[in-house]
């Protein structure tokens, strides 16, 4: 298994500021992905986390908006860029030891815009 | 990625067993079906992985059919603590590893 970190847990931030959010795992992990849960729906999966290149961004999202980062296989960042009260949801990391192994969730990072 | 249809929500009673059924028309060769379960204010929490037939392991058990085209989730004797959202997921982990497009899940309530 392995047990995730992410901080902050919640945070209220002014509209047109960014905030990053980070996720420590403690093992090497070989993927890392990085969802959004907006209040009472399900996940949409934002992009995976790519080490030492440029993360894969689903459609709809893009890195000016989502940059992210991951510069070894145990950390990862995800920033929120010139927030807006849309952008109000709780933001997940996943990771896997491989890729047909379980994943597993961080507890979240609580974001309202206001 | 397949789609899937599972029903939106399901009650339960405390000791009965649960089944919800997921269905994956679209499912690809190279698929695995993954579900997982997600309490209020957490993180999903991954269930059970299976690619044919039944895989059980101490929390539930998965059956899918030949034909791939539909699963089924089997909780045994469910408790209150079971009452969560239930996702069913597939994709081709060997390719792309654990990143899944989750549909709305279904509701499970478990009364007492």
């Amino acid at each position: 298994s392995a047990v995730i970190s992410q901080k902050p847990s919640r945070d209220i931030c002014q509209r047109g500021t960014s905030l990053t959010i980070q996720c420590q795992v403690d093992s090497q992990v070989t993927m890392m992905f990085w969802y959004r849960q907006q209040p009472g729906q399900s996940l949409t999966l934002i992009a995976t986390a790519n080490q030492g290149s440029e993360a894969t961004y689903e459609s709809g999202f893009v890195i000016d908006k989502f940059p992210i980062s991951r510069p070894n296989l145990t950390f990862s960042t995800l920033t929120v860029s010139n927030m807006s009260p849309e952008d109000s949801s709780i933001y997940l990391c996943s990771v896997g030891v491989s890729r047909d192994t379980e994943a597993f969730f961080g507890q979240g990072t609580r974001l309202t815009v206001v | 990625l397949a789609k899937t249809t599972q029903p939106i929500s399901m009650d339960s009673y405390e000791g009965q067993e649960v089944n919800i059924t997921c269905s994956h028309n679209n499912i690809a060769t190279n698929d695995y079906i993954t579900w997982y379960q997600q309490f209020p204010s957490q993180g999903p929490r991954f269930i059970i992985q299976g690619y044919k037939t039944k895989v059980t392991n101490e929390v539930a058990s998965l059956f899918i059919p030949a034909d791939r085209k539909s699963s089924t989730l089997s909780l045994p004797r469910v408790s209150l603590s079971d009452t969560a959202v239930y996702y069913c997921l597939v994709g081709d982990i060997k390719a792309y590893g654990q990143n899944f497009v989750f549909g709305p899940g279904t509701r499970l309530s478990v009364l007492p």
